[in-house]
């Protein structure tokens, strides 16, 4: 069965700085690959996702995905972060029949 | 134009009690689901239905019936509710499956549920 492990279940940088949010999938077929987004009080908002079309994936708010398949991995970054972009993160993995397993999740906080 | 609505929003309810949590689509998409989050963030599948049908069913206790009157809907009853059972339930929404590819699911905003 897939699943996914997201390394760091907090990642905190300040205004401006890289964003990198870590996700590595165990798959047994090529995946299908997927970031979310939860902001407080909120249900989840897809950012962007892989379909085996393109190894790097642009999504919403300039995140960016990179499949890496000698790696099993899915980074998710983003060049400068905001204020806005604090929110919760979730990378999930699908191989067959809408079955989607989610990540422990990754809080990222950002500082001024 | 809400795609995927969820209500209540909000419910708190005695241990024993059951309850409803109702789940509507507009977006015209065969498969729905229901997710639970607990009090970590943790997100785990609970049911899936496909145009009506039971797809998926993790371990779940009994206590907790989905219902799809239509493809639309689905809504989920909880029987006898347990201190346990507190936590954000999540509706969502897809295409289903295809060779081609995969649709993405599109969620609701939560019913946070209390146990008290």
């Amino acid at each position: 069965a897939q699943s996914v492990t997201q390394l760091g279940s907090h990642v905190s940088v300040s205004e401006g700085a890289l964003v990198l949010l870590r996700c590595n999938y165990s798959s047994s077929v090529p995946p299908y690959l997927f970031w979310y987004v939860q902001y407080p009080n909120q249900g989840l908002q897809l950012l962007l996702k892989y379909t085996s079309a393109a190894t790097l994936v642009k999504g919403i708010n300039g995140f960016e995905a990179e499949f890496k398949k000698s790696e099993t991995s899915f980074h998710l970054t983003k060049p400068s972060a905001h204020m806005s972009d604090a929110a919760e993160y979730f990378c999930a993995v699908s191989d067959r029949d809408n079955d989607m397993r989610f990540g422990a999740g990754t809080r990222l906080t950002v500082k001024p | 134009d809400t795609a995927v609505s969820q209500t209540p929003k909000y419910l708190v309810t005695q241990m024993g009690n059951d309850k409803s949590i109702k789940c509507e689509q507009n977006l015209g998409h065969d498969t729905m689901y229901w997710y639970k989050q607990d009090s970590k963030k943790f997100l785990k599948i609970m049911f899936s239905y496909n145009n009506k049908e039971l797809i998926i069913n993790e371990t779940v206790p009994n206590r907790f019936s989905p219902k799809s009157p239509d493809k639309a809907h689905l809504n989920l009853h909880i029987n006898s509710l347990e201190l346990g059972d507190s936590a954000v339930y999540f509706c969502a929404s897809s295409h289903p499956y295809r060779r081609d590819g995969f649709y993405e699911q599109y969620f609701g905003p939560g019913t946070r549920l209390t146990v008290t």
